[in-house]
């Protein structure tokens, strides 16, 4: 298995640009999660979907952001308008619900935005 | 909501001497509580995990503990090695790994 795979790894952009970034799960997998990292506020989850429905968006800063997920075998994270403070690495991260009780997050290798 | 803390935020040890990272969580219905470890520029990977009905669980040089009544848990890594220096996260979840809650890490470092 490939494990999550990422795209891009690295994005630099302008301020007031739009960034979309993508991520396609393990095979098999029925929940997808967005995490942000950075050094003041650490792993922060921003949302994360079951069986491609959105559960809980109560971690997206704001309405900049969005994320969709219109299958089981991909998803995107679109900011729009970027800004400098937006600038972090992003994770995605999935995990297959329906293994009772065992529920282990397995992380892509994240994108790493850099906002000017 | 859930606010998970952990201690110390740095910690440095001599190879071959024991390090304990320790984190308290808030909610009382967190069930499951995942370690996660990150080295340098690479993504977070699952090095150990407990669950609410267990006390405690070793893998090796690992071994994690829970105290519920208390509401902490601790994750104790034996015989350090250099290839253990890296960040250490906690995490806690009240269903199972749907939605963590991280700790804000302990950067290990490991002297040789």
């Amino acid at each position: 298995d490939a494990g999550v795979i990422q795209s891009p790894r690295h994005e630099v952009t302008e301020m007031g640009q739009e960034v979309t970034l993508r991520c396609k799960p393990i095979s098999g997998h029925n929940s997808l999660f967005w995490y942000r990292q950075t050094m003041m506020r650490g792993l922060e989850l921003l949302i994360y979907f079951n069986n491609n429905v959105p559960i809980d968006d109560s971690g997206m800063p704001e309405d900049r952001f969005s994320a969709k997920m219109p299958n089981a075998s991909f998803s995107t994270l679109k900011i729009q308008p970027s800004e400098p403070r937006d600038s972090a690495v992003y994770f995605c991260a999935s995990t297959n619900a329906d293994r009772a009780l065992y529920n282990e997050q397995f992380f892509g290798p994240g994108t790493r935005l850099t906002v000017l | 909501g859930e606010n998970v803390e952990q201690h110390p935020s740095t910690l440095s040890v001599q190879e071959g001497d024991s390090a304990v990272i320790k984190c308290t969580y808030s909610d009382s219905a967190s069930n499951y509580f995942p370690w996660y470890k990150q080295e340098l520029g690479k993504r977070p990977q699952l090095i150990i995990d407990i669950r609410s009905n267990v006390g405690e669980k070793k893998d090796q040089r690992i071994a994690v503990t829970l105290n519920k009544t208390a509401k902490h848990f601790s994750l104790h890594i034996t015989e350090t090695q250099p290839e253990d220096s890296a960040v250490y996260f906690c995490a806690a979840s009240i269903n199972y790994g749907q939605n963590f809650v991280f700790g804000p890490g302990t950067r290990l470092s490991v002297l040789p």
